[in-house]
């Protein structure tokens, strides 16, 4: 069970801007973490889409932006297109947990 | 090119053990903190474990905390993940990961192994 809460689903028509929540607390993203950002393809590993809240590592297209704000964060997709359908997860650490790598619900994208 | 492939997949009888290998290429493997996540079919992504640059320190999720062990062999550019005492709930396809090191994010990802837990 995750300690970090993503809608299941979101979808826009391309072109349009959709936006992914990522809801934490005071022991992860409310304590200052950082929040890291993944893209999954169908039947493929997970990509890096945005690191430390807002960064996007080099080829990632700058249609995708990550913020941070209190407990929670967001990813950010404008000018959706066909091939961003996917699965989208946010990470960040968690002070309350061993280890402590955690990862959110995961959020299916659907270009309608 | 930067690469990482894991291999040691496959069916084990929930008690049983298996170990993980993940290769890694095309960049100075002791220069970065190492992981392990994990995926049921149909779930989400779920970190496994964590091992530093040298091998030094390591870490765990609740879930594997003493039945699964990561090492790595930076001679060989090789990273472990033991797994001892499998129950189904341990199946998954299992990835590699590099991450820099001090953050828990990673930047380069293997193609993952499937272990499958069952009678």
């Amino acid at each position: 069970q995750s300690v970090l809460t993503q809608p299941p689903s979101v979808s826009g028509a391309p072109g349009q801007r959709v936006t992914i929540s990522c809801t934490g607390s005071s022991s992860n993203i409310g304590a200052g973490y950082d929040v890291h950002w993944y893209q999954q393809l169908p039947g493929t590993a997970p990509k890096l889409l945005i690191y430390g809240n807002s960064n996007r590592p080099s080829g990632v297209p700058d249609r995708f932006s990550g913020s941070k704000s209190g407990t929670s964060a967001s990813l950010a997709i404008t000018g959706l297109q066909a091939e961003d359908e996917a699965d989208y997860y946010c990470q960040s650490y968690d002070s309350s947990l061993s280890g402590s790598g955690v990862f959110g619900t995961g959020t299916k994208v659907t270009v309608l | 090119e930067v690469q990482l492939v894991e291999s040691g997949g496959g069916l084990v009888q929930p008690g049983g053990s298996l170990r993980l290998s993940c290769a890694a290429s095309g960049f100075t493997f002791s220069s970065y903190w190492m992981h392990w996540v994990r995926q049921a079919p149909g779930k989400g992504l779920v970190w496994v474990s964590r091992i530093n640059s040298d091998g030094s320190s390591t870490s765990y999720a609740d879930s594997v905390k003493g039945r699964f062990t990561i090492s790595r062999d930076n001679a060989k550019n090789t990273l472990y993940l033991q797994m001892n005492s499998l129950r189904a709930e341990d199946t998954a396809v299992y990835y590699c990961a590099r991450g820099p090191v001090g953050y828990y994010y990673m930047d380069v990802w293997g193609k993952g192994t499937t272990v499958t837990v069952s009678s």
